[in-house]
């Protein structure tokens, strides 16, 4: 079993719609946890970043956090279809420490 | 814009040559990080070094594969004697700080074993 789980996709939505992304996770040791965000054939790119359980915002950005659950989720307000990318969840337990990747969801937000 | 640099982006080796990959990390970022994405999967970690120093080498194979990153130039992974399964997409990230998951990623060098 992965150490961090997340839906392949594809999934696909319309535009303007919310899309909603989630990771579960085997490893309590986690505390820190982010997602990026990965075009076809570039480099990951930071969308948000979360220490421990709670929810943060950043425009049309939410990720919420429940560690009680081993569960994180990323919502994407009012999709566009630049938000087309494959979204990836991260976690690790302390600082220096390496990232531990879920596989990625292919999001496609259709015009 | 002084990102992270990644050379070459594609690079084509036969089975048993050598693939040097190349990192320069964004400017005034001393902690680099690799990782490798094959096909469908996400990205796992390789290792972390900080300048002459490698901190944490626990996702390298055991053996052909090699890092460094020297006070002056660019960190390099090396694998020697590459193999099919090495193909795969190498990336490269730094901070600035060891800290805790804010990597600032470069755009990756693929890497095809005929």
């Amino acid at each position: 079993q992965k150490e961090v789980e997340q839906d392949p996709g594809p999934l696909s939505v319309p535009e303007g719609a919310i899309v909603s992304l989630n990771c579960t996770y085997s490893n309590s040791a986690f505390q820190y946890f982010m997602w990026y965000r990965q075009y076809s054939r570039k480099g990951p790119e930071l969308l948000m970043y979360t220490y421990s359980s709670g929810n943060k915002e950043d425009g049309r950005f939410t990720a919420q956090v429940d560690k009680s659950s081993k569960y994180i989720s990323l919502f994407i307000r009012d999709s566009q279809p630049s938000d087309s990318a494959t979204y990836l969840c991260a976690m690790t337990k302390a600082a220096g420490n390496k990232l531990t990747f879920g596989g990625g969801t292919r999001v496609l937000v259709k015009p | 814009n002084a990102g992270v640099m990644q050379n070459p982006r594609h690079l084509v080796r036969r089975r048993g040559q050598e693939a040097r990959l190349r990192c320069s990390p964004m400017k005034g970022h001393s902690h680099v990080y690799w990782y490798r994405q094959l096909p469908e999967e996400g990205l796992k970690f390789m290792v972390y070094l900080q300048k002459e120093n490698i901190i944490d080498e626990s996702g390298m194979p055991k053996e052909r594969f090699s890092a460094e990153f020297p006070k002056e130039g660019p960190s390099i992974l090396r694998i020697q004697q590459v193999v099919r399964g090495d193909s795969a997409a190498y990336f490269c990230a730094s901070s600035l700080t060891r800290n805790t998951g804010e990597l600032f990623f470069g755009e990756g060098s693929r890497l095809t074993v005929l």
